[in-house]
């Protein structure tokens, strides 16, 4: 069964960090583009960050260019995602998911998310 | 960047067609994705390349598009299709901007 499990959220101040992982199974972790999408409460999806197979090339929405970093570990089939500077619009539901596609622009499956939440 | 634009809400009674429409100008050349999402869970594929339908999603799913608007079709709605639908876009090159539309409430009357 492809799976995708998110960890790393939590409760932290403004300007702080978190690193987000995700650890992928059931599927060559290593022949996928890998993406971020967050969805603050309430609210809708808005996508993130992409990462190519093997880790050599990276986009940023404009919102986090600068303050986010993706990147993967293929020997562990792990994604990940380091937020620094965070503020308060950072608060979200992160979710991984697997790119699908020639270009890997859609998303199937996504793992269950984790909150981050941004707060003094 | 560029907007995708759908309705806020869309409301049926069981049984009855819903349609959700997904509107913006690059649709007329790059393909449009749905998702399904709902409450407390993470979103799910219900449709690919604008008329796609993933294995185990059920038949009363389609997909059409028409110009710049692509559309998300429930035929005999069920009450387990209250949801939050979603489309998404991007174009072929894999190193631009993933769009998705503001997202539609379904409610089953």
């Amino acid at each position: 069964e492809v799976q995708l499990v998110e960890s790393g959220g939590g409760l932290v101040q403004p300007g702080g960090s978190l690193r987000l992982s995700c650890a992928a199974s059931g599927f060559t972790f290593s022949d996928y583009r890998m993406h971020w999408v967050r969805q603050a409460p309430g609210k809708g999806l808005v996508w993130v960050s992409r990462i190519n197979t093997d880790g050599s090339s990276t986009t940023y929405a404009d919102s986090v260019k600068g303050r986010f970093t993706i990147s993967r570990d293929n020997a562990k089939n792990t994604l990940y995602l380091q937020v620094n500077s965070l503020r308060a619009e950072d608060t979200a539901v992160y979710y991984c998911a697997r790119g699908v596609g020639n270009y890997g622009d859609w998303f199937d499956p996504w793992g269950q998310g984790t909150l981050v939440t941004v707060s003094s | 960047s560029y907007d995708l634009t759908q309705p806020p809400s869309v409301s049926v009674s069981p049984g009855q067609t819903a349609r959700i429409t997904c509107s913006g100008d690059p649709l007329a050349k790059q393909f449009a994705y749905w998702y399904q999402q709902k409450p407390g869970q993470a979103p799910v594929l219900v449709i690919y390349k604008d008329t796609g339908r993933p294995s185990g999603i059920p038949e009363r799913f389609s997909g059409s598009t028409s110009g710049t608007t692509v559309t998300l079709t429930i035929s005999g709605v069920q009450a387990e299709d209250e949801a939050d639908y979603y489309c998404q876009s991007a174009d072929n090159s894999g190193t631009s901007d993933v769009v998705f539309g503001g997202g539609t409430k379904l409610t089953v009357l």
